[in-house]
Protein backbone atom coordinates (compact mmCIF):
# COMPACT_ATOMS: atom_id res chain seq x y z
CA UNK A 1 0.00 0.00 0.00
CA UNK A 2 1.42 3.36 -1.02
CA UNK A 3 2.41 5.70 1.49
CA UNK A 4 2.24 8.90 -0.38
CA UNK A 5 0.15 9.33 -3.16
CA UNK A 6 0.26 12.79 -4.88
CA UNK A 7 -2.09 14.37 -7.42
CA UNK A 8 -2.37 14.99 -9.66
CA UNK A 9 0.12 13.44 -11.59
CA UNK A 10 0.77 15.98 -14.33
CA UNK A 11 -0.75 19.61 -14.67
CA UNK A 12 -0.16 22.22 -16.86
CA UNK A 13 -1.21 25.75 -15.91
CA UNK A 14 -0.99 29.52 -17.75
CA UNK A 15 1.63 31.53 -16.74
CA UNK A 16 -0.32 33.30 -13.84
CA UNK A 17 -2.96 30.98 -13.65
CA UNK A 18 -2.72 30.02 -9.63
CA UNK A 19 -3.67 26.20 -8.29
CA UNK A 20 -2.49 23.72 -5.71
CA UNK A 21 -0.96 20.26 -5.88
CA UNK A 22 -1.96 17.60 -3.29
CA UNK A 23 0.10 14.87 -1.12
CA UNK A 24 -1.79 12.62 1.29
CA UNK A 25 -0.50 10.28 3.76
CA UNK A 26 -0.94 6.99 5.39
CA UNK A 27 1.29 6.67 7.64
CA UNK A 28 0.57 6.96 11.58
CA UNK A 29 2.27 9.00 14.23
CA UNK A 30 3.44 11.46 10.82
CA UNK A 31 6.94 13.18 12.16
CA UNK A 32 7.09 15.54 9.40
CA UNK A 33 6.29 16.05 5.70
CA UNK A 34 8.83 16.83 2.95
CA UNK A 35 8.63 19.11 -0.17
CA UNK A 36 11.12 18.79 -3.29
CA UNK A 37 11.49 20.37 -6.62
CA UNK A 38 13.18 18.29 -9.37
CA UNK A 39 14.09 19.60 -12.72
CA UNK A 40 14.73 17.22 -15.14
CA UNK A 41 18.14 14.96 -15.20
CA UNK A 42 18.76 16.70 -11.85
CA UNK A 43 18.18 15.27 -7.96
CA UNK A 44 15.82 16.66 -5.72
CA UNK A 45 16.10 20.55 -3.88
CA UNK A 46 14.81 20.27 -0.73
CA UNK A 47 11.65 23.09 -0.74
CA UNK A 48 9.95 22.56 2.94
CA UNK A 49 9.37 20.75 5.90
CA UNK A 50 6.06 20.84 7.73
CA UNK A 51 5.79 19.05 11.39
CA UNK A 52 1.90 19.42 12.83
CA UNK A 53 -1.87 20.18 11.45
CA UNK A 54 -2.25 23.86 10.88
CA UNK A 55 1.50 24.35 9.83
CA UNK A 56 2.00 26.51 6.97
CA UNK A 57 5.76 27.81 5.35
CA UNK A 58 6.33 30.22 2.45
CA UNK A 59 9.08 30.91 -0.30
CA UNK A 60 8.58 33.16 -3.20
CA UNK A 61 5.31 31.85 -5.42
CA UNK A 62 5.00 28.90 -3.20
CA UNK A 63 2.77 28.23 -0.12
CA UNK A 64 2.80 24.56 1.37
CA UNK A 65 0.23 23.48 4.43
CA UNK A 66 -0.43 20.43 6.12
CA UNK A 67 -3.46 18.73 8.01
CA UNK A 68 -4.15 15.44 9.90
CA UNK A 69 -4.17 13.57 6.32
CA UNK A 70 -2.58 15.75 3.12
CA UNK A 71 -0.24 18.12 2.50
CA UNK A 72 -0.72 21.47 -0.68
CA UNK A 73 1.43 22.74 -2.03
CA UNK A 74 -0.40 25.89 -3.68
CA UNK A 75 1.50 27.67 -6.41
CA UNK A 76 0.27 31.43 -6.45
CA UNK A 77 0.84 33.14 -10.05
CA UNK A 78 3.49 30.80 -11.69
CA UNK A 79 6.13 31.78 -14.01
CA UNK A 80 7.66 29.50 -16.43
CA UNK A 81 10.43 28.74 -14.02
CA UNK A 82 7.85 27.25 -11.83
CA UNK A 83 7.98 24.30 -14.47
CA UNK A 84 9.41 20.99 -12.52
CA UNK A 85 8.25 17.93 -10.72
CA UNK A 86 7.18 18.56 -7.56
CA UNK A 87 7.90 15.54 -4.84
CA UNK A 88 6.61 15.00 -1.00
CA UNK A 89 8.34 12.61 1.13
CA UNK A 90 7.15 11.29 4.33
CA UNK A 91 9.57 9.29 7.12
CA UNK A 92 9.32 5.39 7.17
CA UNK A 93 6.89 4.83 9.96
CA UNK A 94 8.14 3.04 13.17
CA UNK A 95 11.93 4.01 12.69
CA UNK A 96 13.57 5.54 16.35
CA UNK A 97 15.35 7.94 13.70
CA UNK A 98 14.12 10.08 10.82
CA UNK A 99 16.29 8.47 8.38
CA UNK A 100 14.98 7.10 5.46
CA UNK A 101 11.90 8.46 3.55
CA UNK A 102 9.33 7.55 1.65
CA UNK A 103 8.81 9.71 -1.54
CA UNK A 104 5.59 10.00 -4.02
CA UNK A 105 5.56 9.56 -7.18
CA UNK A 106 5.20 13.61 -7.84
CA UNK A 107 3.33 16.01 -9.93
CA UNK A 108 5.00 17.18 -13.27
CA UNK A 109 4.21 20.76 -13.62
CA UNK A 110 4.08 22.98 -16.60
CA UNK A 111 3.68 26.65 -17.09
CA UNK A 112 3.52 27.76 -20.35
CA UNK A 113 3.72 31.59 -21.04
CA UNK B 1 30.51 24.81 -4.53
CA UNK B 2 29.89 23.79 -1.10
CA UNK B 3 26.68 20.92 -2.24
CA UNK B 4 26.62 16.80 -2.62
CA UNK B 5 28.67 15.67 -5.69
CA UNK B 6 28.26 13.03 -7.42
CA UNK B 7 30.85 10.81 -9.63
CA UNK B 8 30.76 10.12 -12.44
CA UNK B 9 27.30 12.06 -13.75
CA UNK B 10 26.92 9.44 -16.44
CA UNK B 11 27.71 6.04 -16.49
CA UNK B 12 27.01 3.82 -20.04
CA UNK B 13 28.36 -0.16 -18.46
CA UNK B 14 27.30 -3.68 -20.45
CA UNK B 15 25.45 -6.31 -18.41
CA UNK B 16 27.68 -8.55 -16.34
CA UNK B 17 30.17 -5.85 -15.27
CA UNK B 18 30.81 -4.02 -12.43
CA UNK B 19 30.39 -0.15 -11.54
CA UNK B 20 31.26 1.98 -8.47
CA UNK B 21 29.74 5.42 -8.19
CA UNK B 22 30.91 8.09 -5.35
CA UNK B 23 28.95 10.91 -3.11
CA UNK B 24 30.84 13.39 -1.73
CA UNK B 25 28.62 14.79 0.79
CA UNK B 26 28.42 18.29 2.47
CA UNK B 27 31.21 19.10 4.47
CA UNK B 28 29.77 18.87 8.21
CA UNK B 29 27.26 16.40 7.34
CA UNK B 30 27.60 13.23 9.39
CA UNK B 31 24.24 11.41 7.49
CA UNK B 32 24.77 10.07 4.22
CA UNK B 33 21.51 8.60 2.14
CA UNK B 34 21.40 6.31 -1.21
CA UNK B 35 18.19 6.14 -3.46
CA UNK B 36 17.60 4.74 -6.83
CA UNK B 37 14.71 6.78 -9.23
CA UNK B 38 13.59 5.25 -12.62
CA UNK B 39 11.66 7.24 -14.90
CA UNK B 40 8.35 8.44 -13.71
CA UNK B 41 8.91 7.27 -9.92
CA UNK B 42 9.95 9.20 -6.57
CA UNK B 43 13.16 8.49 -5.36
CA UNK B 44 13.65 4.91 -3.13
CA UNK B 45 15.85 4.34 -0.37
CA UNK B 46 18.47 1.71 -1.02
CA UNK B 47 21.01 2.90 2.48
CA UNK B 48 22.25 4.94 5.03
CA UNK B 49 24.98 6.04 6.75
CA UNK B 50 25.59 7.61 9.97
CA UNK B 51 29.37 8.58 10.01
CA UNK B 52 30.17 5.57 8.78
CA UNK B 53 28.15 2.93 10.36
CA UNK B 54 25.88 1.92 7.58
CA UNK B 55 22.36 1.84 9.76
CA UNK B 56 19.52 0.66 7.94
CA UNK B 57 19.34 -1.44 4.39
CA UNK B 58 16.67 -1.54 2.16
CA UNK B 59 15.55 -4.96 0.63
CA UNK B 60 16.39 -2.77 -2.62
CA UNK B 61 19.86 -3.33 -2.00
CA UNK B 62 20.79 -6.85 -3.02
CA UNK B 63 23.15 -8.93 -2.71
CA UNK B 64 25.00 -7.72 -6.24
CA UNK B 65 24.83 -4.19 -4.29
CA UNK B 66 27.27 -3.09 -1.84
CA UNK B 67 27.99 0.67 -0.29
CA UNK B 68 30.67 2.10 1.97
CA UNK B 69 31.71 5.23 3.85
CA UNK B 70 35.17 4.55 5.19
CA UNK B 71 35.90 7.50 7.97
CA UNK B 72 32.76 8.94 7.75
CA UNK B 73 33.18 11.07 4.72
CA UNK B 74 32.25 9.86 0.94
CA UNK B 75 30.83 7.02 0.27
CA UNK B 76 31.00 4.29 -2.95
CA UNK B 77 27.80 2.75 -4.10
CA UNK B 78 28.97 -0.76 -5.97
CA UNK B 79 26.80 -2.90 -8.95
CA UNK B 80 28.29 -5.78 -9.25
CA UNK B 81 27.25 -8.25 -12.44
CA UNK B 82 25.16 -5.42 -13.19
CA UNK B 83 21.62 -6.19 -14.70
CA UNK B 84 19.26 -3.96 -16.95
CA UNK B 85 16.83 -3.89 -14.68
CA UNK B 86 19.40 -1.71 -13.00
CA UNK B 87 19.47 1.72 -15.12
CA UNK B 88 18.31 4.19 -13.06
CA UNK B 89 19.57 7.11 -11.38
CA UNK B 90 21.23 7.06 -8.51
CA UNK B 91 21.17 9.61 -5.93
CA UNK B 92 23.12 10.33 -2.66
CA UNK B 93 21.61 12.79 0.26
CA UNK B 94 23.05 14.16 3.28
CA UNK B 95 21.96 15.44 6.40
CA UNK B 96 23.23 16.69 9.88
CA UNK B 97 22.33 14.53 13.30
CA UNK B 98 19.55 16.82 14.82
CA UNK B 99 18.02 17.81 11.73
CA UNK B 100 15.36 16.30 9.46
CA UNK B 101 16.55 17.84 5.55
CA UNK B 102 18.14 16.00 3.67
CA UNK B 103 20.41 17.67 0.34
CA UNK B 104 20.47 15.70 -2.39
CA UNK B 105 23.37 15.67 -5.13
CA UNK B 106 22.75 15.91 -8.98
CA UNK B 107 22.86 11.69 -9.59
CA UNK B 108 24.67 9.36 -11.30
CA UNK B 109 22.69 8.28 -14.60
CA UNK B 110 23.26 4.54 -15.05
CA UNK B 111 22.41 2.93 -18.59
CA UNK B 112 22.94 -0.75 -18.96
CA UNK B 113 22.86 -2.13 -22.23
Amino acid sequence: EDQVTQSPEALRLQEGESSSLNCSYTVSGLRGLFWYRQDPGKGPEFLFTLYSAGEEKEKERLKATLTKKESFLHITAPKPEDSATYLCAVPFPGRSTLGRLYFGRGTQLTVWP
Amino acid sequence: DTGVSQNPRHKITKRGQNVTFRCDPISEHNRLYWYRQTLGQGPEFLTYFQNEAQLEKSRLLSDRFSAERPKGSFSTLEIQRTEQGDSAMYLCASSLVGTDEQYFGPGTRLTVT
